[in-house]
């Protein structure tokens, strides 16, 4: 069981708008703490996607989007894209535990 | 090239021990917090254990408190995971992870080392 819950799995069709969001509480994100996106395409290790709630590194494309209320955060993907398909994790620091945590990951398929 | 490359993975029985190694290149080693991510087969993410930029503060999970131990020697630009007392649920992909560009995120990571605990 993870700290941070995410849906086991979203679907869409090429061009469309799909969320994936992340659940925490008030020792992590409710309490303030950042979240983070990670994609993980199949055998390979974790690509951070966005920082600080909404912020992209250099090089990711902005059909990738972030943002974050109260005790819950959104990623947003527009203009599915095959190479889309992959996992995607949240993470956020949490107080009672006084390190990270992550979510337990969600599969994206693109139909 | 900005890389993290892992070594040390393998096959381990229970209640036995492993040094993970995590060589670094492309970048000031000795400027960053350090981490170590495991991933065990068909799972998500679990994080493991922290370091700071000049090794005086450390962070464990609970899972593996008391059985691993994170250092690292700036000198040689490597990371290290001592783990001790291995169970079954410890096997798992280890990934290192570099800290940046904000606090408890990862932009580099490596291609990680897989370890396996079974008799």
């Amino acid at each position: 069981q993870s700290v941070l819950t995410q849906p086991p799995s979203v679907s869409g069709a090429p061009g469309q708008r799909v969320t994936i969001s992340c659940t925490g509480s008030s020792s992590n994100i409710g309490a303030g703490y950042d979240v983070h996106w990670y994609q993980q395409l199949p055998g390979t290790a974790p690509k951070l996607l966005i920082y600080g709630n909404s912020n992209r590194p250099s090089g990711v494309p902005d059909r990738f989007s972030g943002s974050k209320s109260g005790t819950s955060a959104s990623l947003a993907i527009t203009g599915l894209q095959a190479e889309d398909e992959a996992d995607y994790c949240c993470q956020s620091y949490d107080s009672s535990l006084s390190g990270s945590v992550f979510g337990g990951g969600t599969k994206l398929t693109v139909l | 090239e900005v890389q993290l490359v892992e070594s040390g993975g393998g096959l381990v029985q229970p209640g036995g021990s492993l040094r993970l190694s995590c060589a670094a290149s492309g970048f000031s080693f000795s400027s960053y917090a350090m981490h170590w991510v495991r991933q065990a087969p068909g799972k998500g993410l679990e994080y493991v254990s922290a370091i700071s930029s000049n090794g005086g503060s450390t962070y464990y999970a609970n899972s593996v408190k008391g059985r691993f131990t994170i250092s690292r020697d700036n000198s040689k630009n490597t990371l290290y995971l001592q783990m001790g007392s291995l169970r079954a649920e410890d096997m798992a992909v280890y990934y290192c992870a570099r800290e940046d560009p904000a606090p408890w995120a990862f932009d580099i990571w490596g291609q990680g080392t897989m370890v396996t605990v079974s008799s």
